[in-house]
């Protein structure tokens, strides 16, 4: 079966970066663009972008240009989102989901707190 | 890019009562590419509908999606308790993809 296992709860001060991982498994990874959306808390649901993992290509939404960067390795199926520049706004959780006419599956989340 | 407003903000219901949600995008949405997903707390979104009307895999058939072009709607013909969570509209036929902002159906 498809599954999407993210890495764990991170923890950063303002200023810094955060790199989050999405190791895929149940299907051809590169047959499908993962997508990244985080949801802040009380709050709904925002694209990010994504990637696609047989070219390398990516779409980022505008928000984000210049700060995040989609990165896949087709050897170990996963895929990696890196946000830097943080701010108290990007405290989120961050959820990875593969792509294909709307999002089937979805990683259970990455909760990123940036914190002084 | 395309904005996509959700009404009612909150909908307040009782088990076996229907519900109907919608999804009013700013431009129109490409090939009828929209989906709608359920959220509960501390769950990631789960997909329900795709398409605009295809019921996505395991979804039980009191769930339909309908509409075309900028209006779009969900029916829940008669709820059941494990229905009761937030629902968020998204068009992924135009990038940026972008999400309505959520009914939250409540008893």
């Amino acid at each position: 079966q498809v599954q999407l296992v993210q890495s764990g709860v991170e923890v950063r001060k303002p200023g810094a970066s955060v790199k989050v991982s999405c190791k895929a498994s149940g299907y051809t990874f590169t047959d499908y663009a993962i997508h990244w959306v985080r949801q802040a808390p009380g709050q709904g649901l925002e694209w990010m972008g994504w990637i696609t993992p047989n070219s390398g290509g990516t779409k980022y939404a505008q928000k984000f240009q210049g700060r995040v960067t989609m990165t896949g390795d087709a050897s170990i199926t996963t895929g990696y989102m890196e946000l830097s520049r943080l701010t108290s706004d990007d405290t989120a959780v961050y959820y990875c989901a593969r792509g294909g006419g709307g999002l089937m599956y979805w990683g259970r989340g990455t909760l990123v707190t940036v914190s002084s | 890019e395309i904005v996509l407003t959700q009404s009612p903000g909150t909908l307040s219901l009782s088990p076996g009562e229907g519900a109907t949600l919608s999804c009013r995008a700013s431009q129109s949405v490409s090939s009828n590419s929209l989906a709608w997903y359920q959220q509960k707390p501390g769950q990631a979104p789960r997909l329900v509908i795709y398409g605009a009307s295809s019921r996505a895999t395991g979804i039980p058939d009191r769930f339909s999606g309908s509409g075309s072009g900028t209006d779009f709607t969900l029916t829940i013909s008669r709820l059941e308790p494990e229905d009761f969570a937030v629902y968020y509209c998204q068009q992924y036929g135009t990038s940026p993809l972008t999400f309505g902002g959520g009914t939250k159906v409540e008893i």
